[in-house]
């Protein structure tokens, strides 16, 4: 598709458990955006990738979150020992560089029990 | 840091009515987003804007730089435009991303 497209569209998993979120931008962007949105709360940023600059983790709510980009293409956002307030929708967007217009996906609805 | 701020939080109102949702922010942006997102759905890129005005539709957006506000404005509103409103403004080049106001959840009455 033309899209950005993000896998799992569901995901619940117990407490504890590591969970892999998956985004695949748009073809030809090289910034590549995560963001989370709890319930009842706003969006907010994560983590920022730029072609092959260093990301911007500087969103990262904690040492448990991690994210890379392979290839400058798809992006994994890694939780590693998932708590419950980690539950959101967790959202990816692309760019092109030096544009200013988002692209996101459908979002990864994740749920710790 | 970026503060922005929407208003209505809610609003609801009947079928044909025109609407219209209110975005300020507090600090000099290179570009202004407006986005839809539906019940249990993704969140769609409405507007990109940097300046002047923009009309997709029924669904025209504003925005004064001097006086750092936006403006989403639906004509002829309709059931199917039932969603959660959010600004969401970048600073420079946007190596922080994004940042969103909390959104104003729009219901429309048949």
């Amino acid at each position: 598709g033309a899209g950005v497209s993000q896998s799992p569209s569901n995901k619940v998993t117990e407490k504890g458990k590591d969970v892999e979120l998956r985004c695949d931008p748009i073809s030809g962007h090289t910034a590549l955006y995560w963001y989370r949105q709890s319930l009842g709360q706003g969006l907010e940023f994560l983590i920022y990738f730029q072609g092959n600059s260093a990301p911007d983790k500087s969103g990262l709510p904690s040492d448990r979150f991690s994210a890379e980009r392979t290839g400058g293409s798809v992006s994994t956002l890694t939780i590693q020992r998932t708590q419950q307030e980690d539950s959101a929708v967790y959202l990816c967007a692309s760019s092109l560089m030096g544009r200013l217009e988002a692209f996101f996906g459908q979002g990864t609805r994740l749920t710790v029990v | 840091k970026n503060e922005v701020e929407q208003s209505p939080q809610n609003l609801t109102a009947q079928e044909g009515e025109f609407i219209t949702i209110n975005c300020s922010y507090s600090v000099g942006i290179s570009a202004l987003h407006w986005l839809q997102q539906h019940p249990g759905g993704g969140i769609v890129s409405l507007f990109m804007l940097s300046s002047g005005k923009k009309k997709h539709g029924r669904l025209i957006a504003t925005i004064n730089i001097q006086e750092k506000h936006s403006s989403l404005h639906i004509t002829a509103s309709h059931p199917r435009d039932s969603a959660v409103y959010i600004c969401a403004v970048r600073v420079g080049g946007g190596a922080d991303g994004l940042t969103f106001g909390k959104g104003t959840h729009l219901i429309i009455q048949p």
